[in-house]
């Protein structure tokens, strides 16, 4: 069955960067895309961008351009969500997701809470 | 970006009640709108997809509708389980956009 395991929870000072990993098994990882998600506290869910697994090419939301770089890993089917100049308004939990172009997103982490606090 | 605006932002039912979310895209999106249920603490659970289809496992009580840039999800007889917080999102486009969700308390 399809897992995506995600790194542990993080803390980091303002201005700092921080990297989230999500580790994909029980699937050919190089078949599908990968999103980034995040939910800061009591808030909604905001799309921050996507990962070919096989190619490696990502797109970004525009407000997260020049900020955050995805990356993968093909020989430990993991992909990596890098955010940098972090600043309060990061504080959330991170997901990452398992999704082609138009699908939903029926695979999910079980969620990365990054605090960003001096 | 393609704005999904959810109503109501929060509502109060009873056991039992019928219950419609409604989600209205600003431009068309065809049918690439799916529906989540998030419990807290936990990661969002994909219920309806491309506007009208059941995902496997999830009860039947949940349905979805479209017409146009407007879309429904439908809880027929709630169940103190589906008390949780309910997101449309459209993949018509990056980026993928969500509505600002429906919180469903109970009554």
């Amino acid at each position: 069955q399809v897992h995506l395991v995600q790194s542990g929870a993080e803390v980091k000072k303002p201005g700092a960067s921080v990297r989230v990993s999500c580790k994909a098994s029980g699937y050919t990882f190089s078949t599908y895309y990968l999103h980034w998600v995040r939910q800061a506290p009591g808030q909604g869910l905001e799309w921050m961008g996507i990962i070919n697994a096989s190619g490696g090419s990502a797109t970004y939301a525009e407000k997260f351009q020049g900020r955050v770089s995805m990356t993968r890993d093909m020989s430990t089917t993991t992909v990596y969500m890098d955010l940098y100049s972090l600043t309060s308004e990061d504080t959330a939990v991170y997901f990452c997701a398992r999704a082609n172009y138009f699908d939903p997103f029926e695979y999910w982490g079980q969620g990365t809470l990054v605090t960003v606090s001096s | 970006d393609i704005q999904m605006t959810q109503s109501p932002s929060s509502l109060s039912a009873s056991i039992g009640d019928r219950v419609t979310i409604a989600c209205r895209a600003s431009q068309t999106i065809s049918s690439y709108l799916n529906w989540y249920q998030q419990k807290p603490g936990k990661a969002p659970n994909l219920l309806i997809y491309a506007a009208s289809n059941l995902q496997s496992g999830v009860p039947s009580r949940f349905s979805g509708s479209a017409s146009g840039t407007d879309f429904t999800l439908t809880i027929s007889s709630l169940q103190s389980e589906d008390f949780a917080t309910y997101y449309c999102q459209q993949t018509f486009r990056t980026p993928y956009t969500f509505g600002q969700g429906t919180k469903v308390e109970i009554k």
